[in-house]
């Protein structure tokens, strides 16, 4: 059983454009959501993260919406460039368990 | 400083034989974790450690076996090789079971 869905498996962006990539989620439980960037040949690494006490975090061009009541969080991803493109996964946790990671989202960024 | 490192990068080796990857960490984290992940970039946790001590075992075959030595150190060894365990497998560690996870570059495993 999956639990956090993320969509689309696969996007593609031209330069400078906003990439959007969306989670869903079930358990309320849930109370840190983090997301990872994969490139090729190496691991994730942890991009940007939301506690579910906001509904937005910026960090630069990546920005993590999220909306409690509607159980869904995004990342979107303005100004989208070139070296943008590697595969994004969710993830969400309970304070104190494991994570569980989404399907992932393989993004092309065209120039 | 590599964080999160694993050995071999790479490992290529015939159906029916053993190996191991090992990973170490030089974060001071005293949790570390075994994932695979597939042809599709499915990630799936296959083992935790916290301190040394097992916390997650999913449902894997009994022919993988994690061994930790030291709270830096997670070994994977696996027996009786498969088609099906071709796959990158990585190594994470975090400071406790809820913190962000720093993962390693992965081990490419093919079975010929």
């Amino acid at each position: 059983q999956q639990q956090v869905k993320q969509s689309p498996q696969s996007l593609i962006v031209q330069k400078g454009g906003i990439s959007i990539i969306n989670c869903a989620y079930e358990n309320t439980a849930f109370d840190y959501f983090p997301w990872y960037q994969q490139f090729p040949g190496k691991g994730p690494a942890l991009l940007i993260a939301i506690r579910p006490d906001v509904s937005e975090k910026k960090e630069g061009r990546f920005t993590i919406s999220f909306n409690k009541s509607a159980k869904q969080f995004s990342l979107h991803i303005m100004d989208s460039q070139p070296g943008d493109s590697a595969t994004y996964f969710c993830a969400a946790t309970i304070t104190g368990n494991q994570f569980y990671f989404g399907t992932g989202t393989s993004l092309t960024v065209i120039p | 400083d590599t964080a999160v490192s694993q050995t071999p990068k790479y490992l290529v080796t015939q159906m029916g034989n053993d190996k191991s990857i090992k990973c170490e960490q030089n974060l001071g984290h005293d949790t570390m974790y075994w994932y695979k992940q597939d042809s599709k970039k499915f990630l799936k946790i296959m083992f935790s450690y916290n301190n040394k001590e097992l916390i997650i075992n999913e449902t894997v075959p009994n022919r993988f076996s994690p061994k930790s030595p030291d709270k830096a150190h997670l070994n994977l060894h696996i027996n009786s090789l498969e088609l099906g365990d071709s796959a990158v497998y990585f190594c994470a560690s975090s400071q406790s079971p809820d913190q962000p996870q720093h993962f390693g570059d992965g081990t490419r495993l093919s079975i010929l």
